[in-house]
């Protein structure tokens, strides 16, 4: 267990409905990210915050995803009008204000049908 | 831009050892990760390399050239417990802080 929580671990939905997950980062980490994986592939960037400030945002994210860190501590991913191309483990990641190293949650499964 | 490559999977015998390679081409390179990933689970931190040289770690050593833009993990006396994949990743200083991964080495331990 790294420290880094995130919920549900499994979602399941049909397309078209709108999806949150949350992710809870070790408490004093200012930075954090969230990835998609894909079977086969290694985590893609996403998006990042230091505080609540969202700083970047990948050109994979389309208009239907938004993330918000609202108090700088927790943070969701919200994801409008699902498509089975959504279908992935999002993870996220979570780093100390002085390092590099990121610690990653258990990841939220999503099976769009 | 961002490249990474490792080999998609390998296959080595308990005791042994094995190394896992990583080529990378990174703009404002910060150093390069080893994560391990069991299936289902969350990356795991193995090592961190920012400088040239081997950095040993228990069973696990790490090497990184620079110049060469190389990497490799060395897992020694291999246990069936190390089967997982092995994901490398770059971090970049280029903008915003970022890791780019590979897509990973799935390497499975047999008897």
């Amino acid at each position: 267990d790294t420290g880094v929580s995130q919920d549900p671990r499994h979602k399941i939905t049909k397309r078209g409905q709108n999806v949150t997950f949350r992710c809870d980062p070790i408490s004093e980490h200012n930075r954090l990210y969230w990835y998609r994986q894909t079977l086969g592939q290694g985590p893609e960037f996403l998006t990042y915050f230091q505080n609540e400030a969202q700083l970047e945002k990948s050109r994979l994210l389309s208009d239907r995803f938004s993330a918000e860190r609202p108090k700088g501590s927790f943070s969701t991913l919200e994801i409008q009008r699902t498509e089975q191309g959504d279908s992935a483990m999002y993870l996220c990641a979570s780093v100390p204000v002085a390092g590099n190293i990121q610690y990653f949650g258990a990841g939220t499964r999503l099976s769009v049908l | 831009g961002q490249n990474i490559d490792q080999p998609t999977e390998m296959t080595a015998t308990e005791g042994a050892i094995v190394q896992i390679n990583c080529t990378y081409q990174t703009s404002g390179f910060n150093g390069l990760f080893w994560y391990q990933q069991h299936a289902g689970e969350a990356p795991t931190f193995l090592s961190y390399n920012v400088l040239d040289g081997l950095e040993e770690k228990g069973r696990f050593s790490s090497f990184l050239s620079r110049s060469k833009g190389y990497s490799y993990l060395l897992l020694k006396e291999l246990q069936m417990k190390d089967s997982a994949s092995y994901l490398c990743a770059a971090l970049s200083n280029f903008g915003n802080e970022k890791l780019t991964f590979g897509t990973g080495t799935r390497l499975t331990i047999i008897p």
